[in-house]
């Protein structure tokens, strides 16, 4: 089994609709991450955390640590934001290497 | 402004020869990974470095050494390339285990590694 499961690994949504991609792990972290990769290829940090609630433009990260659940939402989705989503996490005394789920594909029709 | 630079790009290379691969930053962070992309599969953890000359093993490591004889360089050598080894390899550089910014980690852009 995964450590990190991802779900759904494949997403189509219209623009406009709110998103929600959903991330759950089976370790004790200390922190979680959410990536976006684009076509090109490259990976950008989205958020990080440990607890609670992260906002940022159109995108919102939450976490349950004793769920050990996340969940990454897209409000007014929108063509541009059509990548791959990975959730990783920072096992518990690690050096700080990730854990990664396997992605959401996510592609917005206009 | 990258602060994370991975060379080369793209690269084949034959089966049986050694290959190098670069990774430079200018963040002066303490921590680089080395990680491999496959289909179907998660990024993995190659090798990492916590400090100058301080390097360990990660999750798919057979084939695989690095080195790090300067803060801003980490170098992933395949001593003896195989199939198995064609991957898109992926940089990261973070400044602390215990990241204050809100992401903590950048990424190089990848180098796209065909073994024939």
């Amino acid at each position: 089994k995964n450590e990190v499961e991802q779900s759904p690994q494949n997403l189509t949504a219209q623009e406009g609709e709110f998103i929600t991609i959903n991330c759950s792990y089976s370790v004790g972290i200390s922190a979680l991450h959410w990536l976006q990769q684009h076509p090109g290829g490259g990976i950008v940090s989205l958020f990080m955390l440990s607890s609670g609630k992260k906002k940022h433009g159109r995108l919102i990260a939450t976490i349950n640590i004793q769920e050990k659940h996340s969940s990454l939402h897209i409000t007014a989705s929108h063509p541009r934001d059509s990548a791959v989503y990975i959730c990783a996490v920072r096992s518990r005394g690690s050096q700080g290497n990730l854990i990664f789920g396997k992605g959401t594909k996510l592609s917005v029709k206009p | 402004d990258a602060g994370i630079t991975q060379s080369p790009r793209h690269k084949v290379t034959e089966t049986g020869t050694p290959v190098t691969l670069r990774c430079h930053q200018t963040e002066n962070h303490r921590y680089m990974y080395w990680y491999r992309q496959d289909p179907g599969h998660g990024l993995r953890l190659i090798h990492y470095s916590y400090g100058v000359k301080d390097t360990d093993k990660g999750e798919v490591s057979d084939g695989y050494s690095v080195s790090r004889s300067k803060t801003e360089d980490f170098l992933l050598t395949l001593e003896s390339a195989t199939s198995s080894q064609t991957s898109v390899y992926f940089c990261a550089i973070s400044e602390s285990i215990w990241d204050r910014t809100n992401g903590g980690y950048t990424f190089g852009s990848g180098t796209r590694l065909t073994v024939v």
